[in-house]
C-alpha cells in the first residue's frame, strides 16, 4: 500500500512554544490530507481537511488559528501547533488520499505530542 | 450521541476463542464501512471493508446491516497476534469525505 510519513515522530516542548508536525505522502500524489488527534482511550477526533493549495476546512471547535495547516504541495501538508499547552498533549495523525481508484486513505504513524 | 458506537471492551478472550464486535453509527447516509485495527502508540491499519453482503477474510468476517444501522466483525480462532483495538469505521453522508471513528473495542487475547 501507500505511505505516508510523519515527522516528528515524538516531541516534548515547553508550554508557549509552537511545533510544526510534517506529514509527507511518499509515493502518491495526495490530493486530500486529514488531520486527526487522539487523546487516550478515546478514537480518532478529525480536525481539519485540506487541498493542495487551499484553504483547510476546520471541524466545528478547532482553533484555526491555534492549528495551522499548510498543504502546499501534492506530497506534504503541516500542521503547527501554536502557543502550545499541557492540554495539546495527544496523538496527532495525518491521513492522505489520492485521487485514483477508490480513493483510500493512508495513515501516518503519528507525532505524540507533550507539552509540559 | 457519537457518530459510530462501539463497546470499549476490554474482551478478554484464550487463545483459539471466537469473538464478535459490534457498531452502531448514526449517520443513515454514511456510504463506506470499515473495520480499522489500531496497536497501542500506532497508526490505525486498515483490516477490512464492510459490506452489506457480508465479506470474510481468512479468520475475520465482517457484516453490514443498513436497515439497523448496525456493523459486526467476528473474528474466529483467535491468535495473540489479534490482541488490538478494533476501531469501526463510516465514510460519507452530508458530504463528509473523511472517516468517522469509534473509540474502539480492546481485545486482549490470552494464552
Amino acid at each position: 500500500g501507500a505511505v505516508v510519513s510523519q515527522h516528528p515522530s515524538r516531541v516534548i516542548c515547553k508550554s508557549g512554544t509552537s511545533v510544526k508536525i510534517e506529514c509527507r505522502s511518499l509515493d502518491f500524489q495526495a490530493t486530500t490530507m486529514f488531520w486527526y488527534r487522539q487523546f487516550p482511550k478515546q478514537s480518532l477526533m478529525l480536525m481539519a481537511t485540506s487541498n493542495e493549495g487551499s484553504k483547510a476546512t476546520y471541524e466545528q471547535g478547532v482553533e484555526k488559528d491555534k492549528f495551522l495547516i499548510n498543504h502546499a504541495s501534492l506530497t506534504l501538508s503541516t500542521l503547527t501547533v501554536t502557543s502550545a499547552h499541557p492540554e495539546d498533549s495527544s496523538f496527532y495523525i495525518c491521513s492522505a488520499r489520492g485521487s485514483v481508484g477508490a480513493g483510500e486513505q493512508f495513515f501516518g504513524p503519528g507525532t505524540r505530542l507533550t507539552v509540559l | 450521541r457519537k457518530e459510530v458506537e462501539q463497546d470499549p471492551g476490554p474482551f478478554n478472550v484464550p487463545e483459539g476463542a471466537t469473538v464478535a464486535f459490534n457498531c452502531t453509527y448514526s449517520n443513515s447516509a454514511s456510504q463506506s464501512f470499515f473495520w480499522y485495527r489500531q496497536d497501542c502508540r500506532k497508526e490505525p491499519k486498515l483490516l477490512m471493508s464492510v459490506y452489506s453482503s457480508g465479506n470474510e477474510d481468512g479468520r475475520f468476517t465482517a457484516q453490514l446491516n443498513r436497515a439497523s444501522q448496525y456493523i459486526s466483525l467476528l473474528i474466529r480462532d483467535s491468535k495473540l497476534s489479534d490482541s488490538a483495538t478494533y476501531l469501526c469505521v463510516v465514510k460519507g453522508g452530508m458530504g463528509r469525505r473523511a472517516l468517522t471513528f469509534g473509540s474502539g473495542t480492546r481485545l486482549q487475547v490470552q494464552p
